[in-house]
């Protein structure tokens, strides 16, 4: 069954430094997404991604997130300057379609950063 | 955007049958009741989505009254494995699935 894949599993990084998480959604799906998950809080959406430009964001996603789409197969988030309360599980999902019923979205396994 | 109300958490011996109810009195008319799970330090999965009446599939079932303002998630016989976090969300537009807190459920053997 095809699935959403996340690298690195786990990324520590210093405060203020630029990270780089990378997703690689399944194949045939046309929309990609970012969600975050601070610990012990829910699960919060960041960014939709669709025909290589940004669909819809929210607060969270500020002038330090940047999302790319680099290639046929990656889809990254970047976080220019990391902030102590960057820390979070980071979710990527993709599904076929963008909204409307049966709009299933498929998470990958999420990466843990770890601002210090 | 509706709004949800479910319990924080419920507890369940293995083998029994587990409902969750959720409330969405504010639901629009094109808006279409969805139910994720996750597990600790996995991403959320999708198990149900319905509009109306009752939809099955082989993980769980969704009751859906006539009013729509609530919803009742229905897991048959519960294994322990069923123990994770049950999100009811209410969608139609917009690309961005809106999680609230969710349901914590237990179940012990």
């Amino acid at each position: 069954e095809p699935e959403v894949t996340q690298t690195p599993s786990h990324q520590v990084t210093q405060m203020g430094q630029e990270v780089i998480l990378r997703c690689v959604p399944i194949s045939n799906h046309l929309y990609f997404y970012w969600y975050r998950q601070i610990l012990g809080q829910k699960v919060e959406f960041l960014v939709s991604f669709y025909n290589n430009e940004i669909s819809e964001k929210s607060e969270i996603f500020d002038d330090q997130f940047s999302v790319e789409r680099p290639d046929g197969s990656n889809f990254t988030l970047k976080i220019r300057s990391t902030k102590l309360e960057d820390s979070a599980m980071y979710f990527c999902a993709s599904s076929p379609k963008g909204t409307g019923s049966y709009n299933e979205q498929f998470f990958g396994p999420g990466t843990r950063l770890t601002v210090l | 955007l509706a709004k949800t109300t479910q319990p924080i958490s419920m507890d369940s011996y293995e083998g029994q049958e587990v409902n969750i109810t959720c409330s969405h009195n504010n639901i629009a008319t094109n808006d279409y009741i969805t139910w994720y799970q996750q597990f600790p330090s996995q991403g959320p999965r999708f198990i149900i989505q319905g509009y109306k009446t009752k939809v099955t599939n082989e993980v769980a079932s969704l009751f859906i009254p006539a009013d729509r303002k609530s919803s009742t998630l229905s897991l048959p016989r519960v294994s322990l494995s069923d123990t994770a976090v049950y999100y009811c969300l209410v969608e139609n537009s917009g690309y961005a699935l809106n999680f609230g807190k969710g349901t914590s459920l237990l179940v012990t053997p």
